[in-house]
């Protein structure tokens, strides 16, 4: 495609529920990031892989968020038994030469 | 991570130049600067990066004194499209291709008729 997509777009689910958030990267991209963006507030990075490898985990939360990614492909982004507190729009990112990351319209996480 | 420091919110007029200012008093020495621009609902968007002295992109200019502990980003002749919130980050660019950055708050710009 020719930009950055996210899936879904908008989630809403329960408290202690498990969700996945996917996205697929501009194709030859092999550099990945994922942030959190709560209301009102800058983004928080997550976690940027390089191919299929993440050597930066360090801002993943806790051990209830994890994340993959398939080769220079898609990625998900997995956030276990969910709480109140991961209510945010997560996007994701990808760049070709580290400079210019392009970013998708990201996901609206709810959880109720 | 470098920390930056930026405005909260600015307002301007259609038509004049606009300056935000960042601060980024402990920048590393291989950090570079860079500035997105954020619509609502929205990811954000590059518009300019730099290193040290001045640099100029069809949208912007980035100006960046010797001690790199601030850089400004000017806006030249702003239109109510220009309505945004403007981020400023610090982050290294490794060999791998790899810049982790911190963003910040960022900067509400106002454009008023």
């Amino acid at each position: 495609g020719a930009g950055v997509s996210q899936s879904p777009s908008n989630k809403v689910t329960e408290k202690g529920k498990d969700v996945e958030l996917r996205c697929d990267p501009i194709s030859g991209h092999t550099a990945l990031y994922w942030y959190r963006q709560r209301l009102g507030q800058g983004l928080e990075f997550l976690i940027y892989f390089q191919g299929n490898s993440a050597p930066d985990k360090s801002g993943l939360p806790s051990d209830r968020f994890s994340a993959e990614r398939t080769g220079e492909s898609v990625s998900t982004l997995t956030i276990q038994r969910t709480q109140q507190e991961d209510s945010a729009v997560y996007l994701c990112a990808s760049t070709a030469q580290g400079n210019e990351q392009f970013f998708g319209p990201g996901t609206r996480l709810t959880v109720l | 991570l470098a920390k930056t420091t930026q405005p909260i919110s600015m307002d301007s007029y259609e038509g004049q130049e606009v300056n935000i200012t960042c601060s980024h008093n402990n920048i590393a020495t291989n950090d570079y600067i860079t500035w997105y621009q954020q619509f609502p609902s929205q990811g954000p968007r590059f518009i300019i990066q730099g290193y040290k002295t001045k640099v100029t992109n069809e949208v912007a200019s980035l100006f960046i004194p010797a001690d790199r502990k601030s850089s400004t980003l000017s806006l030249p002749r702003v239109s109510l499209s220009d309505t945004a919130v403007y981020y400023c980050l610090v982050g290294v660019l490794h060999s791998g291709g790899y810049q982790k950055v911190t963003f910040g708050t960022g900067t509400k710009l106002q454009v008023i008729p």
